[in-house]
């Protein structure tokens, strides 16, 4: 079945360090992978996708994930976080079925300290 | 404006009461996807609509929860008898026409609290 795995739930960094979050993924075959940020009240937003191609995939905000097959990973970067980043990330798979539903990590909580 | 938009914000039920959630997606959107959001945990499908046919509705949790979207656009999801365990914020997401690709939009969700 398909799944999402988030390691870390909740981390912390300094404004101005960089951060990487984790993402492993099961899925059969060649997967639609997306990460998405929830601020508080706010719905979810998109940061970036991978669909084929190029699998170093840049999204909006300075950020970016790199996709591993052989890993079975998507892990999301940023060289350097602002305290505006702090809120919570989710990495997402996309079940091929002609419409995108949508199989979610449970998300990891990232605090910025000044 | 154009975003997707959800009503209403927040509702308190209690236990055996039916609600009633409301999902306005943007404008010309053909597709339209329901997501339960438990505390703590990352969103969960709950069922999908293209225009106004339900085509997938494998995660809606029991027969208390139904959702309709009748005429092709807005969306109501509705829980009868809500039980605690139906506590949650329930999210909407629309995207532009059917397919893998689409990026899919979400509302800010209603968080559903029973008592």
């Amino acid at each position: 079945a398909q799944s999402v795995t988030q390691p870390d739930i909740h981390i912390t960094v300094s404004e101005g360090a960089s951060l990487e979050l984790r993402c492993n993924y099961s899925y059969g075959a060649t997967p639609y992978l997306f990460w998405y940020v929830q601020s508080p009240g706010q719905g979810l937003q998109l940061l970036l996708k991978y669909f084929s191609g190029d699998t170093l995939v840049q999204g909006i905000k300075g950020f970016e994930a790199e996709f591993k097959r052989s890993q079975s990973s998507f892990n999301l970067r940023k060289p350097s976080v602002h305290w505006s980043d702090a809120a919570e990330y989710f990495c997402a798979v996309g079940f091929s079925g002609g419409y995108n539903k949508l199989i979610f990590g449970a998300g990891t909580r990232l605090a910025v300290h000044p | 404006g154009a975003g997707v938009s959800q009503s209403p914000r927040y509702k308190v039920a209690k236990r055996g009461q039916d609600v009633a959630l409301r999902c306005d997606p943007i404008s010309g959107h053909v597709s339209l996807f329901w997501y339960q959001q438990a505390l703590g945990q990352g969103p969960e499908f709950l069922t999908y609509f293209q225009n106004e046919a339900q085509l997938d509705k494998s995660g809606l949790p029991s027969d208390r929860f139904f959702a309709e979207r009748p005429e092709g656009s807005v969306s109501t999801l509705k829980i009868q008898r809500t039980q605690q365990e139906d506590s949650a914020v329930y999210l909407c997401a629309s995207s532009v026409t059917s397919g893998d690709y689409n990026e899919q939009f979400f509302g800010p969700g209603t968080r559903l609290t029973v008592l």
